[in-house]
């Protein structure tokens, strides 16, 4: 994938975990944004963050997201069960003029 | 609420052909840039085609030439003709609606249709 994401993330109830997404300036430089996604188990896609650091209305203020340079992360506090599943960043990568994804990671709550 | 459903998933061998479609709900497809992203079997999500409301449309390298992306906005409507199928071909293939200023993120999305190619 052109946008990297550690494959699996844990953590126990409570705690937090944060979760990357590394690319190229092309695809997170300083004109590109990052969006996550949330796919809980047999669920299609779900907005999470958007342009970086923004959460859709009714989304609550658990989940964090935020750039430097060439990488970006999601952070998710108070881990819950219910948190469990695959985590996406995505952006639009002017180098291949099309949408590109990270490969996803796997949250496991302990 | 903002909806989108997707159906035409199914069995197709390959060299087949099959049709999706995208109906909307809560919104007009004709003002905005519709998509179709996929997942193949426990892999990660890939973008497929999109087309804007200005009649252009834009492919992935993968499908080029063999996938098409139209609409029908009196129906508030997307489709995606997949021709020429392969078994690599096959996946949950969502609907989705790219958001913001520049066509950024995507959302909503559709829950999804399988499209499993097989010999």
């Amino acid at each position: 994938s052109v946008l990297t994401q550690p494959p699996s993330v844990s953590g126990a109830p409570g705690q937090r975990v944060t979760i990357s997404c590394t690319g190229n300036s092309s695809s997170i430089g300083t004109f590109s944004f990052i969006h996550w996604y949330q796919q809980l188990p047999g669920t299609a896609p779900k907005l999470l963050i958007f342009d970086n650091h923004n959460r859709p209305l009714g989304l609550p203020d658990r989940f964090s997201g935020s750039k430097s340079g060439t990488s970006a992360s999601l952070a998710i506090t108070g881990l819950r069960a219910e948190d469990e599943g695959d985590y996406y960043c995505q952006s639009y990568d002017r180098s291949l003029t099309g949408w590109v994804f990270g490969g996803g990671t796997k949250l496991t709550v302990l | 609420e903002v909806k989108l459903v997707e159906s035409g998933g199914g069995l197709v061998q390959p060299g087949g052909s099959l049709r999706l479609s995208c109906v909307a709900s809560g919104f007009t497809v004709g003002g905005n840039f519709m998509n179709w992203v996929r997942q193949a079997p426990g892999r990660g999500l890939q973008w497929v085609a999109g087309s804007d409301g200005g009649g252009n449309t834009f492919y992935a390298d993968s499908v080029k030439g063999r996938f098409t992306i139209s609409r029908d906005n009196s129906k508030n409507t997307v489709f995606l003709q997949l021709d020429n199928l392969r078994a690599e071909d096959t996946a949950v293939y969502y609907c989705a609606r790219a958001y913001g200023s520049s066509a950024n993120w995507f959302d909503p999305w559709g829950q999804g249709t399988l499209v499993t190619v097989f010999s």
